[in-house]
């Protein structure tokens, strides 16, 4: 089946340290972004990555790092620098440049205790 | 001000109700608007992607823009307990001076729950 695979769908980690969450996608897409949302605050963009080897900073993303190496994945680094990491986070792709339509995983939920 | 609000609820309706979700946004350069909904715990899905001022119908659900008023709407007709989830609205500045074009700036969501 085609589409986006996010993992781990939970994941519970001890403050200070790192996690890396995994977005794999075989839609043959271009462009990948990472969001993440809180209890009402909607979707707030990390990090988004229009072609393989780039990458760009998105509105919140600090205490966060990314890389894309192959255009299928784009792994999400959740540093110890980040203050408040327990989210939810969505990662997305899009097929298309010129559209805002963009297709989500069904996410990972990251507890920090 | 954030560049796009939208009231967060919960809305409450009964089956077979007619709901109206609505968003306003400040920057005029938007020229694209979309209506996602997210239910609990998965990934929000495209409902509705609109162009131009005016409305745009798909089965029960109408998606309503206004530019001059910088408000846009979503109707659901014949509310099902299934509509249940939160919609997210989304709007996109093309061409904008931080780089990073048609990347939909998303509002908070509002969520709607439709009891039997």
């Amino acid at each position: 089946d085609g589409g986006i695979t996010q993992s781990p769908k939970y994941l519970f980690r001890k403050e200070g340290q790192n996690v890396t969450l995994s977005c794999e996608q075989n839609l043959n897409h271009d462009a990948m972004y990472w969001y993440r949302q809180d209890p009402g605050q909607g979707l707030r963009l990390i990090y988004y990555s229009q072609i393989v080897n780039d990458f760009q900073k998105g509105d919140i993303a600090e205490g966060y790092s990314v890389s894309r190496e192959k255009k299928e994945s784009f792994p999400l680094t959740v540093t110890s620098a980040q203050k408040n990491p327990t989210a939810f986070y969505l990662c997305a792709t899009k097929g298309r440049m010129n559209t805002g339509e963009l297709f989500f995983g069904e996410g990972s939920r990251l507890t920090v205790l | 001000q954030k560049e796009v609000e939208q009231d967060p609820g919960p809305l409450s309706v009964p089956e077979g109700a007619i709901v109206s979700l609505n968003c306003t946004y400040s920057n005029s350069a938007f020229q694209y608007f979309m209506w996602y909904r997210q239910y609990s715990r998965k990934g929000p899905e495209l409902l509705m992607y609109t162009y131009s001022s005016g409305n745009k119908e798909d089965g029960r659900f109408t998606a309503q823009v206004d530019k001059s008023s910088k408000y846009i709407s979503l109707f659901i007709r014949d509310s099902q307990p299934s509509d249940s989830a939160t919609y997210l609205c989304a709007m996109i500045h093309p061409f904008p001076a931080s780089g990073g074009s048609y990347i939909p700036t998303f509002g908070r969501g509002t969520s709607l729950i439709v009891h039997p």
